[in-house]
């Protein structure tokens, strides 16, 4: 079975700080990784995916995140907040429903809050 | 194209009614899903179609739930005899066939039971 992990439901930084949003994934089979950000009564947009190849993922807005392996992990970083991105951050791994679909599996998201 | 469109957004019923809420995904895309969300917790997954085919269906899915796509255009889920607990968000997604592609998500019904 698969599952994610989001270590930290809230995380605070100040404008122009590094943001890193931590996430953990279990996995049986190669993972498909995803982050997604969620602004308030609004839907889920995606920010970035991994799915083969470079380990180093670039997304929307400044945000990137790496894969690693043998850590199990897909952080999502950010050089430099900015206050337009306070919002809720969920990680996702695929999970396998049969051969033609796949569905997402989340993690309890990370709430990311920016102060001036 | 506007995206994914869910209606209602907000929906308030008393605990035994039924309720039914209606996706409309992008217009090229075939596959559709429906997710469950409650407060502080990330989506669940609950049902997939593909085109009209109903492919897969979580456990989260009780007999009180249905969900259909005629004509592999709209869906609709429905929640039969509400309970509190049924409250959440109700989003719904859609994605083109093709693997690990990615899923739009629609802005969401809220449910809410009293």
């Amino acid at each position: 079975a698969q599952s994610v992990t989001q270590l930290g439901s809230h995380v605070s930084v100040s404008e122009g700080a590094l943001v890193l949003l931590r996430c953990n994934y279990s996995s049986s089979v190669p993972p498909y990784l995803f982050w997604y950000v969620q602004y308030p009564n609004q839907g889920l947009q995606l920010l970035l995916k991994y799915t083969t190849g470079a380990t180093l993922v670039k997304g929307i807005n400044g945000f990137e995140a790496e894969f690693k392996k043998s850590e199990t992990s897909f952080h999502l970083t950010k050089p430099s907040a900015h206050m337009s991105d306070a919002a809720e951050y969920f990680c996702a791994v695929s999970g396998s429903l049969n051969q033609a679909g796949t569905a997402l599996i989340f993690g309890k998201g990370t709430t990311l809050s920016v102060s001036s | 194209d506007t995206g994914v469109s869910q209606d209602p957004r907000h929906k308030i019923t008393k605990r035994g009614q039924n309720v039914t809420f209606r996706c409309d995904p992008i217009s090229e895309h075939n596959r559709l899903y429906w997710y469950r969300q409650t407060l502080g917790q990330g989506p669940e997954f609950l049902t997939y179609f593909q085109n009209e085919a109903q492919l897969e269906k979580s456990r989260l899915l009780s007999d009180r739930f249905s969900a259909e796509r005629p004509k592999g255009s709209f869906s609709t889920l429905e929640i039969q005899r509400t309970e509190q607990g049924d409250s959440a968000m109700y989003l719904c997604a859609s994605s083109l066939e093709g693997t690990y592609t990615e899923a739009f998500f629609g802005q969401g019904t809220r449910l809410t039971v009293v």
